[in-house]
């Protein structure tokens, strides 16, 4: 049973292009969350989503961020026309149950963004 | 809302010394306490957690916190470190957000550097 997958693990962008970051949760998971980690800091949430559904997306930049989880294939967290701000790591992690507790969130190895 | 305070950035220790990394955590409701640990270039892997029952939890590799409810804290301990433990560890609370899920709330890490 493969954990989470994250790709691609390095990413390389310049500033106003976009980058697209797939994570594909633990085989059975539905639920899945995108941190960001940025130096020095811990991780910070962005958003929560279910199979085609958006749950919590509170600590996502209102502009230029965006995700998906569709009915198939991997989540994805778009960022448009980046700047060197973005530049982080960023964690999915995928759950099997957040109906009554989050007891145990799986993460992935991350994508290390980097805008030059 | 809920906050984790980790109140060392770095903790540097010999080998085979007792360490302790402190956490301290914020929340009006009850809460869910997690350790995670990254290694260099690594995702985030579950060291131990508290959802009820005992304070004291144990992981296998030798670590174990505390649950303090009175002191809201989770202090994690290992009686004697190896190279091996070289990593940044993190504390994390799992609590309702109020927005219809649980989020984990993380700190911003303690980088544990042990020395021959």
């Amino acid at each position: 049973n493969a954990g989470v997958m994250q790709n691609p693990r390095h990413l390389v962008r310049r500033r106003g292009q976009e980058a697209r970051l797939r994570c594909s949760p633990m085989k059975g998971h539905s639920h899945v969350y995108w941190y960001r980690q940025l130096p020095e800091e811990g991780l910070k949430f962005m958003v929560y989503l279910q199979k085609e559904n958006i749950i919590d997306e509170s600590g996502m930049p209102k502009e230029r961020f965006s995700a998906e989880f569709p009915k198939e294939g991997p989540s994805i967290l778009r960022i448009q026309q980046v700047v060197r701000g973005d530049s982080a790591a960023y964690f999915c992690a995928s759950s099997l149950s957040t109906g009554q507790v989050l007891t145990e969130a799986f993460f992935g190895q991350g994508t290390r963004l980097t805008v030059v | 809302a809920q906050s984790v305070t980790q109140l060392d950035s770095q903790v540097p220790v010999f080998e085979e010394a007792p360490v302790e990394l402190r956490c301290n955590y914020s929340s009006s409701v009850s809460v869910y306490l997690f350790w995670y640990v990254q290694y260099p270039n690594q995702g985030l892997q579950l060291l131990l957690k508290y959802l009820s029952g005992s304070t004291l939890v144990e992981s296998i590799n030798g670590f174990e916190a505390e649950f303090n409810k009175s002191q809201t804290s989770f202090h994690l301990r290992k009686p004697s470190v190896h190279i091996s433990d070289t990593a940044e560890y993190f504390c994390a609370v799992s609590a309702y957000s109020g927005a219809g899920s649980y989020q984990l709330t993380f700190g911003k890490g303690t980088k544990l550097s042990v020395i021959p």
